[in-house]
């Protein structure tokens, strides 16, 4: 069964200091991997989008690897700021023919307090 | 702002009824997909849309449908509503298939139904 799962589900950080926040996936055939920012009652925004051959990329303070073999991701933040508190989603897209979906991870909740 | 623009923004009404969420996509772009994230929720994927022809069908109920329009515009017309239909629905759109194009969300429409 295609599935993403995300942890920690939730976490609480101090502004300033860094975090790591993990996605696992069974997704086949894989296509690509997303990471998503979404903000309270907000529509989510798309940080970075990875492909089978690409390991690590960046977005700012935002940086994502991919471990292809282990059907692994992070997304690493650095120096966090206020403004980081949201919830980041983990989204695996599986391209089978004809058949292309989209499968979401129920996110990580980030709270930067001051 | 991302360029998917999506109205009402707030619906309240009552279970049985009816209402109609509008979606006009980004310039240019030919896909629009419809989500459901209820409280505390994932999104679930509802229904897509490329140039006017049902792409990809989610866990959309049959009181639910869904429509693009010549204009590339699309509406999302809830029946017979019911209390676990309160959720907030969003619609994105991509320029090209699902797991190439990137894709863009719109505010949101926040349906309660009381």
């Amino acid at each position: 069964k295609n599935q993403v799962e995300q942890s920690p589900q939730s976490l609480i950080i101090l502004e300033g200091k860094n975090c790591t926040l993990q996605c696992n996936y069974t997704v086949s055939p894989f296509s690509n991997l997303r990471w998503y920012k979404q903000d309270t009652g907000r529509g989510p925004v798309s940080l970075t989008i990875m492909t089978f051959s690409e390991n690590t990329k960046s977005n700012g303070r935002y940086t994502a690897t991919l471990d292809a073999d282990t059907k692994q991701s992070s997304l690493h933040i650095t120096a966090s700021q206020l403004s980081d508190s949201a919830s980041y989603i983990c989204v695996v897209s599986s391209n089978a023919g004809n058949n292309r979906k989209l499968i979401w991870g129920l996110g990580t909740s980030l709270a930067v307090n001051p | 702002d991302s360029g998917v623009t999506q109205t009402p923004k707030h619906l309240i009404t009552a279970t049985g009824q009816r209402v109609t969420l509008r979606c006009s996509p980004r310039s240019g772009d030919l896909s629009v997909y419809w989500y459901q994230q209820s409280l505390d929720q994932g999104l679930q994927f509802l229904i897509q849309y490329y140039n006017g022809e049902e792409r990809a069908k989610g866990n959309i109920l049959e009181r639910f449908s869904a429509q693009q329009f010549p204009d590339l515009h699309s509406e999302l017309n809830l029946s017979s509503l019911e209390l676990g239909d309160s959720a907030l629905y969003f619609c994105a759109s991509s320029s090209i298939g699902l797991d190439t194009g990137e894709l863009f969300f719109g505010e949101g429409s926040r349906l309660t139904v009381l």
